[in-house]
């Protein structure tokens, strides 16, 4: 099972909005809508900040927010923070044998 | 406070072997389906291994299987990790992720396995 594509790298100003992609295939991301989205700024351990698709966990900003079309989706961070300045990933549940792949990662900068 | 926290890691030769713990507190463990995630140096998330809250499903990525080996004991709140055949590309923080829908909301702090001679 290879890990789902993710941009190197994304940047955006303080207040703008950036999105960050995930393409998988039709064995994972384009099978279920269980796709996950974390955040983890550097030394520390993950967070989750999407689950399901598009649900926030109580506590996570509404300037996260997720979508998916087939085989990609997509987490949309809006009003950009200095604070969100981290590594991102997705990841996605691929059936029964295989259970979990994540993204490659993307690094978002706040320029 | 929910709180997992992992222990055991360390530096291990080629072709040893290693037990990671993870220690739930906070919530009712035994509800819970649990994950392993390890993360090599300067690399991204990898899904190591899953475990059902009963144990009765039990799931490893081909990268580990057939050499580590997940369980778990409700009644001590504890989840383990039994590394054999231990590779150098199995360096990496591993850590312990509470399930929750598809998803891990939980995580520990990490512990870090070193493989090398």
């Amino acid at each position: 099972q290879s890990a789902l594509t993710q941009p190197a790298s994304v940047s955006g100003s303080p207040g703008q909005s950036i999105t960050i992609s995930c393409t998988g295939t039709s064995s994972d991301v384009g099978s279920y809508n269980l796709v996950s989205w974390y955040q983890q700024h550097p030394g520390k351990a993950p967070k989750l900040m999407i689950y399901e698709g598009d649900k926030r966990p109580s506590g996570v900003s509404n300037r996260f927010s997720a979508s998916k079309s087939g085989n990609t989706a997509s987490l949309t961070i809006s009003g950009l923070q200095a604070e969100d300045e981290a590594d991102y990933y997705c990841c996605s549940y691929a059936g029964s044998s295989t259970f979990y792949v994540f993204g490659t990662g993307t690094k978002v900068t706040v320029l | 406070e929910v709180q997992l926290v992992e222990s055991g890691g360390g530096l291990v030769q080629p072709g040893g072997s290693l037990r990671l713990s993870c220690a739930a507190s906070g919530f009712s463990f035994s509800s819970y389906y649990m994950n392993w995630v390890r993360q090599a140096p300067g690399k991204g998330l990898e899904w190591v291994s899953y475990i059902s809250s009963s144990s009765s499903t039990i799931s490893y990525a081909d990268s580990v299987k057939g050499r580590f080996t997940i369980s778990r004991d409700n009644a001590k709140n504890s989840l383990y990790l039994q590394m054999n055949s231990l590779r150098v590309e199995d360096t990496a923080v591993y850590y312990c992720a509470r399930g929750h829908t598809a998803a891990s909301d939980i995580w520990g702090q990490g512990t870090m396995v070193t493989v090398s001679s």
